[in-house]
């Protein structure tokens, strides 16, 4: 069975400077598929970043990365030059066919 | 359309009653699953479906819970016998494939009172 485990329930950081949010996984599946999405107070899922488990190379989008450890089954992402509209929960996931999500992290911008 | 959309966004409901929450994914999204999220919690797996069968029930938590997808579009979400921890924001999502990325409606509130 897939699971996911992210281990900070809330983080803070301050506007413009750099957070990572920390994620480790599991699953017996060799192909899978890694995923960063966000859910503001909306409520409305949105996918802000992808890994292949397949693909070495890092996954960047703009100021969002990861750093994925295969071996490790690691999967933090890391969002650079934080801003206010970054504040929502975060959950990472894992899809071979179904999505199976984390608890997610709250994560507060400071102005 | 443009986006999945889920109908209704709230919905009330008595204890003991019935419920059906619709579900409309993106057109020629043959993958389609249902998650339910309790507050401050990640969205916890239900259903999923490949087409019109149902590749994956296993997060089904008990026999009052029932889902259909007869056409291979649109899919319901059935409880029965509502009970009051069966409060919740109920997800669906569609991809393309098994192998992409999913897409979110933003859910239906249910509070069973």
């Amino acid at each position: 069975a897939q699971t996911v485990t992210q281990s900070q329930p809330e983080m803070s950081v301050q506007e413009a400077e750099t957070v990572t949010l920390s994620c480790t996984y599991d699953t017996s599946e060799s192909d899978y598929y890694l995923f960063w999405y966000k859910q503001p107070p909306s409520r409305q899922m949105i996918l802000v970043i992808r890994q292949e488990a397949y693909k070495q190379q890092n996954a960047t989008e703009n100021r969002f990365s990861v750093n994925f450890q295969k071996a490790a089954k690691s999967f933090s992402l890391k969002i650079s030059d934080s801003q206010l509209g970054d504040a929502a929960m975060y959950f990472c996931a894992v899809k071979d066919d179904k999505i199976i999500f984390g608890k997610g992290t709250r994560l507060h911008i400071l102005p | 359309g443009a986006g999945v959309s889920q109908t209704p966004s709230n919905k009330v409901t008595e204890k003991g009653k019935y419920v059906e929450l619709r579900c409309d994914p993106i057109s020629g999204h043959t993958a389609l699953y249902w998650y339910r999220q309790s507050l401050g919690q990640g969205p916890e797996f239900l259903i999923y479906f490949q087409g019109t069968g149902a590749a994956d029930d296993s997060g089904l938590p008990n026999d009052r819970f029932f889902a259909v997808r007869p056409e291979g579009s649109v899919s319901t979400l059935k409880i029965q016998r509502t009970e009051r921890g069966d409060s919740a924001v109920y997800l669906c999502a569609s991809s393309l494939g098994p192998s992409l990325e999913a897409f979110f409606g933003q859910g239906t509130r249910l509070t069973v009172v």
